[in-house]
């Protein structure tokens, strides 16, 4: 089961920020927090991914709260490219047996950035 | 450009029949994933791979097999295609241990009649 929860869809204006929620209320303190995106007829691209301290990229930034229970995936300014199906994943940084590295896509929000 | 390529975009077969997707990738990582992507269930892993010749299984592994032979390509095998396995396979890489972004191949949309 997806251990995030995200609202399944949502709007932004081209060139406004799109802010995209995520609560993860049962995050384990060695999980990270990933995002990826799918623009459609795509394989997912990473985004980006935190522990704790916000991050930012050339892509994004990540906004997790200090409790660590919910965070935010800013696009800055968004473009018609950035309309996608956006998946928030929380998982561990380090594997173990029988946990190597997988990735629990949920559903995600659907992102549709208009002119 | 890393890149992991897969060896169809689209794929139309007939229930029974015996059906090879192939992954391959090029920026020599360990790990190698294989995932369908169903509407409304998300992405569900099938099997993974941390090595040559390793695999472990996925959450949804019946009905399938893969085959890692060398590093670089991954290949997942229904060995008796059926109607439920209409679906779009995503292959992936990542470093080993598992902890770096994950490489996502463009996906095969598989049709069985």
């Amino acid at each position: 089961d997806a251990k995030t929860t995200q609202p399944p869809s949502m709007d932004c204006a081209e060139g406004r920020a799109a802010n995209l929620p995520c609560n993860h209320s049962t995050i384990s303190g060695n999980e990270y927090v990933y995002w990826y995106r799918q623009i459609h007829s795509q394989g997912p691209q990473y985004i980006i991914h935190g522990l704790k301290n916000n991050e930012t990229n050339e892509m994004a930034s990540l906004i997790i709260t200090e409790d660590r229970k919910s965070s935010t995936l800013i696009l800055p300014h968004a473009t018609l490219r950035d309309t996608a199906v956006y998946y928030c994943i929380v998982r561990v940084a380090r594997p173990s047996p029988g946990n190597t590295g997988k990735l629990i896509f949920g559903q995600g929000t659907t992102l549709q950035v208009k002119p | 450009d890393v890149k992991v390529t897969q060896s169809s975009r689209y794929l139309v077969k007939r229930t029974g029949e015996k059906v090879f997707l192939e992954c391959v990738q090029d920026m020599d990582h360990e790990n190698m994933f294989w995932y369908r992507q169903d509407p409304g269930l998300g992405l569900r892993l099938i099997y993974f791979s941390y090595d040559v010749k390793m695999k472990e299984k996925g959450d949804i592994p019946e009905g399938y097999s893969v085959s890692r032979e060398k590093k670089e390509r991954f290949s997942l095998i229904l060995e008796s295609a059926s109607t439920n396995q209409t679906s779009m396979y995503l292959c992936a890489s990542s470093l080993a241990g598992g902890w770096d972004e994950q490489f996502f191949g463009p996906g095969t949309r598989l049709t069985v009649l």
